[in-house]
């Protein structure tokens, strides 16, 4: 059984540029959610994507944006790069059903790095 | 969501009990006490949660005191590969689908040969 799976595991952009990350959930699981973990710090949440739409967000700028297709699986999109973006991005999957337990399924991240 | 305080980092001997501490003194009645570790180069991976009553698992126990106002993770037995940083997260469970979690800076727990 298939965890939850992240590309790409790197990337390195520039400032200004544009930039797509993406999720597949763990295998059963319909809700996804984004966080960023800067260096020395705990994860914070970007946002959380069920039935296709965006259900809650965290406290991040327009220029990140996601997707959440039929399959479940997840992008995360973020325009205009900042140096500030460089950060470990993590997919979180979890399953409505079992949200009482609130428990969620992080995969291993996408290391972006802005120059 | 109440707030929770851990100590920046922890050394436990291989194979003895590594007792992590978490205080959460403004929890509310509906919250429930989550941990979650997370190894070097790795997502956070869930542990453990309760909500009043002490829980046991295969990876580890929770102790909640009576009052709520703070929790201990202990590891039992600990090896080199739970080397991690560890987060107490204090969250009501959710209406819907699963909530956000709030991480905090956690514990760096270092399992010494």
């Amino acid at each position: 059984d298939a965890g939850v799976t992240q590309s790409p595991t790197h990337l390195i952009k520039t400032r200004g540029q544009q930039v797509t990350l993406r999720c597949s959930p763990k295998s059963g699981h319909d809700t996804v959610s984004w966080y960023q973990q800067a260096l020395g710090q705990g994860p914070q949440f970007i946002f959380q994507y069920y039935e296709e739409e965006e259900r809650q967000r965290g406290n991040f700028p327009d220029r990140f944006s996601g997707h959440q297709y039929p399959n479940y699986s997840s992008e995360l999109n973020v325009n205009a790069l900042l140096l500030g973006d460089s950060a470990l991005y993590l997919c979180a999957s979890s399953w409505i059903s079992d949200a009482a337990k609130n428990i969620q399924y992080f995969g291993a991240g996408t290391r972006l790095s802005v120059l | 969501d109440a707030k929770t305080t851990q100590p920046p980092s922890m050394d436990c001997a291989e194979g003895r009990a590594a007792n992590l501490p978490c205080n959460h003194s403004t929890i509310s009645g509906n919250e429930y006490v989550y941990w979650y570790r997370q190894i070097h180069s790795q997502g956070p991976q869930y542990i453990i949660h309760g909500l009043k009553n002490n829980e046991t698992n295969e990876m580890a126990s929770l102790i909640i005191t009576e009052d709520r106002k703070s929790s201990t993770l202990i590891l039992p037995h600990a090896t080199l590969r739970d080397t991690a940083v560890y987060y107490c997260i204090v969250r009501a469970l959710p209406s819907g689908s699963a909530r956000q979690l709030t991480f905090g800076s956690g514990t760096q727990l270092t399992v010494l040969p």
